[in-house]
């Protein structure tokens, strides 16, 4: 199975800060890998797919950027609702394997 | 505008079989295109897909459960259920059901999500 790396596994970052997320792919998936936000005692949401394509209605200072083994999320401002725990997962081949998440906490 | 909701019992003992459905609202699990199936999450851990079944009934599920995993589709009920057999304390998880729109696409509608706990 393909295995996702993620990192940070947490941060810990201010309203108004840029935010970097990482995740590896332990081979090389092209673009196939999508990215969620989960808050507590909620499904994950979907925020972007195809490494780069923002999902309708996720606010635009989420960007994805990347391809083959290397991705990256972007929150280019964030805001008081981003502090979330985030996970990347990839769909080129089953099983649709999940990274391990990264909690973004207020500092 | 579809829904999905989970039901089950919440605590399952060990070796016996969990069995989740999920209903769904809103929309028609006949439609074609779509695949409805499961993943879960151990309390404070990462996500786990375990499978899905397409309209027409074929399943696709994660090697490492396969041999104990069942998705299967009641279309007169509007539903779709999980067995998963023989657990142990490493099943114990929330379980969502969820909506794909395509076999290597991302889960579009999720349910809320259901803790399943696995105890003597």
């Amino acid at each position: 199975a393909i295995q996702l790396t993620q990192s940070p596994s947490s941060l810990s970052a201010s309203v108004g800060d840029r935010v970097t997320i990482t995740c590896r792919a332990s081979q090389g998936i092209a673009t196939a890998l999508t990215w969620y936000q989960q808050k507590p005692g909620k499904a994950p949401r979907l925020l972007i797919y195809d490494a780069s394509i923002l999902e309708s209605g996720v606010p635009s200072r989420f960007s994805g950027t990347g391809s083959g083994t290397d991705f990256t999320l972007t929150i280019s401002s964030l805001q008081p609702e981003d502090f979330a725990t985030y996970f990347c997962q990839q769909f080129i081949g089953s099983p649709f394997t999940f990274g391990g998440g990264t909690k973004v906490e207020i500092k | 505008q579809l829904q999905l909701q989970e039901s089950g019992p919440g605590l399952v003992k060990p070796s016996e079989t969990l069995s989740l459905t999920c209903t769904v609202s809103g929309g028609s699990i006949s439609s074609s295109t779509y695949y409805w199936g499961w993943i879960r999450q151990p309390p404070g851990k990462g996500l786990e897909w375990i499978g899905y079944i397409y309209y027409s009934g074929s399943t696709y599920y994660n090697p490492s459960l396969k041999s104990r995993v069942t998705i299967s589709l009641d279309t007169s009920k509007n539903h779709f259920s999980l067995k998963l057999n023989s657990v142990t304390a490493a099943d114990t998880a929330v379980y969502y059901c969820a909506r794909w729109g395509g076999q290597q696409l991302p889960p579009l509608v999720w349910g809320q999500g259901t803790l399943v706990t696995v105890s003597s």
